[in-house]
């Protein structure tokens, strides 16, 4: 069946550390990919997507590849700011379907100032 | 432009009740997906309703149920509500055509007592 599997959190990090959070998939064939960023009480907003194999998805200094031979799709940024501070849920919706999106657990990001 | 509004924002309940919790897609957005957040994890797929219909179902009992309406808006109904059923219920909406992003709203926070 269709999965993701994202790095569990905490991730503590300080201002302008470098992030990556790791996400890998389960799917048949050619998921769309997302990352999702939800802030303290309030809904999901989408951060970024990739919708076939080798697209680099990017968004307000985040960026992620869509790696098809290691089914992952990592999110990173080069410099981290306290408002980063969220849980980042890494997604995808299977191949030929258009009405669930299957969501990771979520991983929470502080930003230490 | 509004975006995804839910209603009500928080809802305490007691078990055996049944509950309506209500969602007003972005204009022009013609497709609502229902998710359940339960604390800790990531959403899961409950419902996808498109033009009045229902074009996805989640993994959830029959319990849930729910509507669109001709204005696109949508209710998502749970009866015998059950302790377990204590979550953030998300609402998304997207313009309907494959590929197309999904938009959340807040949420609606349902504590079952």
């Amino acid at each position: 069946g269709n999965s993701v599997t994202q790095m569990e959190g905490p991730v503590t990090l300080s201002e302008e550390a470098f992030l990556t959070i790791n996400c890998t998939y389960t799917a048949t064939g050619y998921p769309s990919l997302f990352w999702y960023v939800q802030y303290p009480g309030e809904g999901l907003q989408l951060l970024l997507k990739a919708t076939k194999a080798d697209d680099k998805g990017s968004n307000k200094g985040f960026e992620a590849t869509y790696r098809k031979e290691t089914t992952s799709f990592h999110l990173e940024k080069g410099s981290v700011q306290v408002s980063d501070s969220a849980v980042y849920f890494c997604a995808l919706r299977p191949m030929n379907r258009d009405d669930k999106i299957i969501f990771g657990k979520g991983t929470r990001l502080h930003i230490l100032p | 432009d509004a975006g995804v509004t839910q209603s009500p924002t928080h809802l305490i309940k007691t078990r055996g009740q049944h509950v309506t919790l209500r969602c007003s897609p972005i204009s022009g957005h013609k497709s609502v997906s229902w998710y359940q957040q339960v604390l800790g994890q990531g959403p899961q797929f409950i419902f996808q309703y498109y033009e009045k219909e229902e074009r996805g179902r989640g993994n959830f009992p029959d319990r849930f149920s729910a509507r669109q309406f001709p204005n696109y808006s949508s209710e998502l109904n749970v009866n015998a509500l059950l302790l377990g059923d204590s979550a953030l219920y998300l609402c998304a909406s997207s313009g309907g055509s494959f590929g197309q992003p999904q938009h959340f709203g807040d949420g609606t926070r349902l504590s079952i007592l």
